[in-house]
């Protein structure tokens, strides 16, 4: 099982874009790598989700660089609302290995 | 669609009792999960499980016993409650790599 590693907090400011980058050195090929956000007293929900390259969405974008040793959350023009923590998630689907194990997360503090 | 839903969503418990937190999901998803996450912390796996009558043990399944007799059911029983499984419980779903959290149940052990 790939394990993960990201910066435990950041802090960054309305409008600004954060990346949050996440280190899963043992990654296997038909592993994925998926990010979530949590609010506090909430459960966490999906954010964006890849295997190389570059992945987009409405939300978020997400950069994997061709060994896929590490990825990277780009979270553009962020709001105070964006506050929260983020994981980084990385497992295999639909095959021998269901276990999705999260990291510890990084939490994100935008400020004013 | 309810989505993952999970009853109660508190609870109270002393040292020794036994209880069952409820799990349902109504979009028909084969995968589901069990973590727990301390004040603080991240997220341990506990169980899961790849469909109907299939469970495997996570990260920290001591404490715990899961059931899935059915696709939209997935149980958590807590045999003999001790204050280190005081804790918010969620359970999950998965489908085409997303997993889908339920709102959570908070249980103190006393």
């Amino acid at each position: 099982l790939a394990k993960t590693t990201q910066p435990i907090s950041m802090d960054s400011y309305e409008g600004q874009e954060v990346n949050i980058t996440c280190s899963h050195n043992n990654i296997a090929t038909n592993d994925y790598i998926t990010w979530y956000q949590q609010f506090p007293s909430q459960g966490p929900r999906f954010i964006i989700q890849g295997y190389k390259t570059k992945v987009t969405n409405e939300v978020a974008s997400l950069f994997i660089p061709a060994d896929r040793k590490s990825s990277t959350l780009s979270l553009p023009r962020v709001s105070l609302s964006d506050t929260a923590v983020y994981y980084c998630l990385v497992g295999a689907y639909g095959g021998a290995t269901n276990k999705l194990i999260f990291g510890t997360g990084t939490l994100l503090a935008v400020q004013p | 669609n309810a989505g993952v839903t999970q009853t109660p969503k508190f609870r109270i418990l002393k040292i020794g009792q036994s209880m069952t937190l409820q799990c349902t999901q109504d979009m028909n998803h084969n995968y589901m999960y069990w973590y727990r996450q301390d004040p603080g912390m991240g997220l341990k796996l506990i169980y899961y499980s790849v469909g109907a009558g299939i469970t495997d043990k996570g990260e920290v399944p001591n404490g715990y016993n899961v059931s899935r007799s059915t696709t939209e059911d997935f149980p958590l029983r807590l045999e003999l409650a001790a204050p280190s499984q005081t804790s918010v419980y969620f359970c999950a779903s998965l489908t085409g790599g997303e997993q889908f959290f339920g709102p959570g149940t908070r249980l103190t052990v006393l």
